[in-house]
C-alpha cells in the first residue's frame, strides 16, 4: 500500500491540459519540497520529469510543470501528446518510518 | 554518465540475489544510488539508497534484515544484496543516481525471477 495517493486513471485528448494529484502527509510532501515525478513507458525504465517539486531536467519538455498547494502535489501536462501516453509515479522525501523516499500508486494517462 | 546493470537472475526461494549497477562513463558523483524494485503489472518501490562517499545506507522498513546496499568508488560500482527470496521478490529491480532529489539516470532493470 503506497503512502502517497494518486488517481488510477486520467485522459484527454491531444492538445489538452491535464493534471495528476498526488496526496499525502505532512511527513512528506506537505512537509518538504522534495516531490518528483516520473514518466514510465511499457517495458522502460523510469524518466525523471519534475524533481524538487517544479523543477525540470535538461531535455525534458516545459510542456511538463509541477507545482505543491498544501499536502497534494500536482505534475501538469499541456498540450497533450500521443507520446505521452503511459504511467506517471510521483514520489517524495518522508519522514515515516518507512524508508526515506516513498512512490505513489501511479497513474495511467490515456491520449484519447 | 550511464548506469549499467548486471544480467536477469533466476533463483531458488530462500536464496540470495546481488545486482550490480556500474557507472559508466564517468564516476560516481557525492550523490546517492537508490534501488527501486517493480512487480509485474505493479508500481515503483523504494527499496533503499547508500551515499557512496560515505557508505552510508538507508533502508526502506519493509526490507531492514535482508537486503545490503553497498558501493565500490574505485569501480564505481553499487550493489544490491536481497536474501531469503520468496515468490513475491520476482521483479525488476532499478538502480538510480540523484538529481538533488529526483532520482536521475536510471539503470535498464535487471529482472530477478524467483522460482523452484
Amino acid at each position: 500500500q503506497s503512502a502517497l495517493t494518486q488517481p488510477a486513471s486520467v485522459s484527454g485528448s491531444p492538445g489538452q491540459s491535464i493534471t495528476i494529484s498526488c496526496t499525502g502527509s505532512s511527513s512528506d510532501i506537505a512537509g518538504y519540497n522534495y516531490v518528483s515525478w516520473y514518466q514510465q513507458h511499457p517495458g522502460k525504465a523510469p524518466k525523471l520529469m519534475i524533481y524538487d517539486v517544479t523543477n525540470r531536467p535538461s531535455g525534458v519538455s516545459n510542456r511538463f510543470s509541477g507545482s505543491k498547494p498544501g499536502n497534494t502535489a500536482s505534475l501538469t501536462i499541456s498540450g497533450l501528446q500521443a507520446e505521452d501516453e503511459a504511467e506517471y509515479y510521483c514520489s517524495s522525501y518522508t519522514t515515516r518510518t518507512s524508508g526515506v523516499y516513498v512512490f505513489g500508486s501511479g497513474t495511467k494517462v490515456t491520449v484519447l | 554518465v550511464q548506469l549499467v546493470q548486471s544480467g536477469a537472475e533466476v533463483k531458488k526461494p530462500g536464496s540470495s540475489v546481488k545486482v550490480s549497477c556500474k557507472a559508466s562513463g564517468g564516476t560516481f558523483s557525492n550523490d546517492a544510488i537508490t534501488w527501486v524494485r517493480q512487480a509485474p503489472g505493479q508500481g515503483l518501490e523504494w527499496m533503499g539508497r547508500i551515499i557512496p562517499i560515505l557508505g552510508l545506507a538507508n533502508y526502506a522498513q519493509k526490507f531492514q534484515g535482508r537486503v545490503t546496499i553497498t558501493a565500490d568508488e574505485s569501480t564505481s560500482t553499487a550493489y544490491m544484496e536481497l536474501s531469503s527470496l520468496r515468490s513475491e521478490d520476482t521483479a525488476v529491480y532499478y538502480c538510480a543516481g540523484a538529481l538533488d532529489n529526483g532520482f536521475d539516470p536510471w539503470g535498464q532493470g535487471t529482472l530477478v525471477t524467483v522460482s523452484s
